[in-house]
């Protein structure tokens, strides 16, 4: 079975440049997250979706930050203008979600962004 | 907002030591713990998630044992091998609501010397 499946795998921008990242969850998952990971701080959570809907988005760092979810199979983060401190790797993650199970999370690959 | 805190930062062993290592989070509104090992270059890969107070859980030369009412987790491997190394991370998740909302520790990186 596939598992979470992110895009780009690397990516380098320069500061100003809008940059996308794509998430594709396990097929059937109901929840997906998206996780910042940097050296200072760990794994930051940044919004998490269930059903399509955003819950929680208190993570996302400040307004050029952004993410959707249009359907069950596909999420964006985006950020625009980028800058140098949004270098980091950001992960994607989903689990079958609903609140009742324990809510083990499956972590795709993560994007490695690099803003120069 | 739910703080989740892991020691050591790191720890080097020889190969053939037993270790372990500490997750402390908040005791209130305990759900869930989680413990995920990642490797270099990997996504985590859940280890464990654990819901009782007094669970112990086990795969292999690793396992876990949990106190919800003190609020922490200890991760123990035994005979480490190199192939062990691997920061090893733990979440915890908060009851309330139909959420799914884990929070991560800043981990545990094991070094295992051959």
């Amino acid at each position: 079975d596939a598992g979470v499946i992110q895009s780009p795998r690397h990516e380098v921008t320069e500061m100003g440049q809008e940059v996308t990242l794509r998430c594709k969850p396990i097929s059937g998952h109901n929840s997906l997250f998206w996780y910042r990971q940097t050296m200072m701080r760990g794994l930051e959570l940044l919004i998490y979706f269930n059903n399509n809907v955003p819950i929680d988005d208190s993570g996302m760092p400040e307004d050029r930050f952004s993410a959707k979810m249009p359907n069950a199979s596909f999420s964006t983060l985006k950020i625009q203008p980028s800058e140098p401190r949004d270098s980091a790797v950001y992960f994607c993650a989903s689990t079958p979600g609903g609140g009742r199970e324990t809510g083990e999370l499956f972590f795709g690959e993560g994007s490695r962004l690099t803003v120069l | 907002i739910l703080n989740v805190e892991q020691s050591p930062q790191s720890l080097h062993v020889q190969e053939g030591d037993s270790t372990n290592f500490t997750c402390s989070f908040p005791s209130s509104n305990f759900y869930a713990l989680h413990w995920y090992r990642w490797e270099t270059a990997k996504s985590p890969e859940a280890l464990f998630v654990m819901t009782l107070n007094g669970d112990e859980k086990k795969k292999g030369r690793i396992s876990a044992t949990l106190n919800t009412k003190e609020g922490y987790s200890y991760l123990y491997i035994k005979g480490s091998q190199p192939e062990d190394s691997a920061t090893y991370l733990c979440a915890s998740r908060e009851y309330g609501g139909a959420t799914n909302k884990l929070i991560f520790g800043t981990g545990t990186l094991l070094a295992v010397q051959p």
